[in-house]
Formats: C-alpha cells, structure tokens, sequence
C-alpha cells in the first residue's frame, strides 16, 4: 500500500508567487515525521523542512511552511514568494520506525515544480 | 557548513562486476543509509546502519549488496556482482542523534551498468 501521495505530477507557478505542492500519507505509527526534500536537475536531494506528528506548530523555514493537518494525514509543503531557482522536483518523505532506533524514510513520487518568469 | 560527501559521482561497469560506492558522513553523525533512485522514480531505502551493524534492511538488499565503515569516516556499499537493473543513483546520508530526525543526504553516485 502506498505510504505516501503526491497527487501533482507537475506544478507550475509564476515568479514570485506561492504555490502549494500536496502530501497525504498513511500510517498507524502515532509517532512519525514528515519531511520535504527538494532534487534539482543537478540530483542531490537536499533536506528543506521537517515536520514532527507531536508538534504543536506547523514547521517553517524561510520561504518554506508545512500545512500539517493531521486529522486529515496531509502535509502539504507551501513555497511564498516562488524564485526560479525553486524550479526543482520535491519529494515528500515519513520516517517509519525501523530497527532498533533507527528509522527509514518512505519517499513519495515527488512533484516537478516549474517556476515561470 | 558540514555536508555528506560521495564518490565516485558516476561508475560505469560491466555487468557481473563489483563495485564499491564510498561516502563519508558528516563527522558526528551516528546513524548511516543508503537509498537508490531508478531513473525517473521515487527514492527507495536500501539499508540503515547504526553502532556498526545493520539496524534495518529493505527487500532490495539481498546477499549481493553488503555495507561497512571501514573506518571514523568512510560508509561504504559494496554490490558484489552487478545487475542491469542496479543501474541507479545512490544516495548516502547521515542523520545526527536519536531524538535528531533530520537525515541529510549526499549528492549522490550514478551507477550505470552495462
């Protein structure tokens, strides 16, 4: 079953405006996390903003916000103020509890945001 | 800023061939993995590693595949003998302590096997 759903294979989005790329998931675990990871064409995958299933506020980091709805398991990354260096492909992630105390994360298809000029 | 490093950034191999993908983690973290992306598709976790043992391995990670860190620095994942259908971008990354949840990646080794 799938884990993790990003129902937008493609998004695009003006300069300078916001955009919101969607994330529902799936688990039992009333422990876990949700992460958004950002891939540009160049392919590393770099760690933009995490949001835990206790915390009370939702995550921001700069630009970056997670709407955490958790009744409704969505955990959707929103992008203000688009710069076309944001052109990228995003990939929401949960970790699952794994061995020991360890863990893994689940990665979801991922969205190719296009910013436009 | 400290980051995860790989190498090499591509391999191309032979079929049936080993290789060894080298990553060095950020220094203080404790916990290590390896993830595989097929072209085109979603990341897929390979292997967790912890106080130099495997904590968790996925159904990909069969007897072919083997993880060491040889010594303070290196992680390494070595394919014994290579597959067409391990062609893939690697990725190693490292995560800092247990209530840390972060995992930060590398940017990646392309395997191509031909």
């Amino acid at each position: 079953a799938q884990k993790i759903t990003q129902t937008q294979p493609g998004m695009f989005v003006q300069e300078k405006e916001a955009v919101t790329l969607d994330c529902t998931y799936d688990t039992s675990d009333p422990s876990y996390g949700l992460f958004w990871y950002k891939q540009p064409s160049s392919g590393e995958m770099i760690f933009l903003i995490y949001q835990g299933s206790y915390d009370q506020q939702n995550a921001t980091e700069g630009r970056y916000s997670l709407n955490f709805q958790k009744a409704r398991k969505s955990a959707n990354l929103v992008i203000s103020a688009s710069q076309l260096g944001d052109s990228a492909m995003y990939f929401c992630a949960m970790r699952e509890k794994g061995g020991g105390s360890n863990y893994k994360l689940t990665f979801g298809k991922g969205t190719l945001l296009t910013v436009n000029p | 800023e400290p980051e995860v490093t790989q190498t090499p950034s591509h391999q191309v191999t032979q079929m049936g061939q080993e290789v060894i993908l080298r990553c060095v983690p950020i220094s203080n973290h404790l916990y290590f993995y390896w993830y595989r992306q097929i072209l085109g598709q979603k990341v897929e976790f390979l292997v967790s590693f912890y106080n130099n043992e495997i904590s968790e391995k996925s159904e990909i990670f069969d007897d072919q595949f083997s993880v060491e860190r040889p010594d303070g620095s290196n992680f390494t994942l070595k394919i014994r003998s290579t597959k067409l259908e391990d062609s893939a971008m690697y990725f190693c990354a490292s995560r800092l302590a247990l209530k840390t949840y972060e995992q930060y990646f590398g940017p990646g080794t392309r395997l191509t096997v031909t």
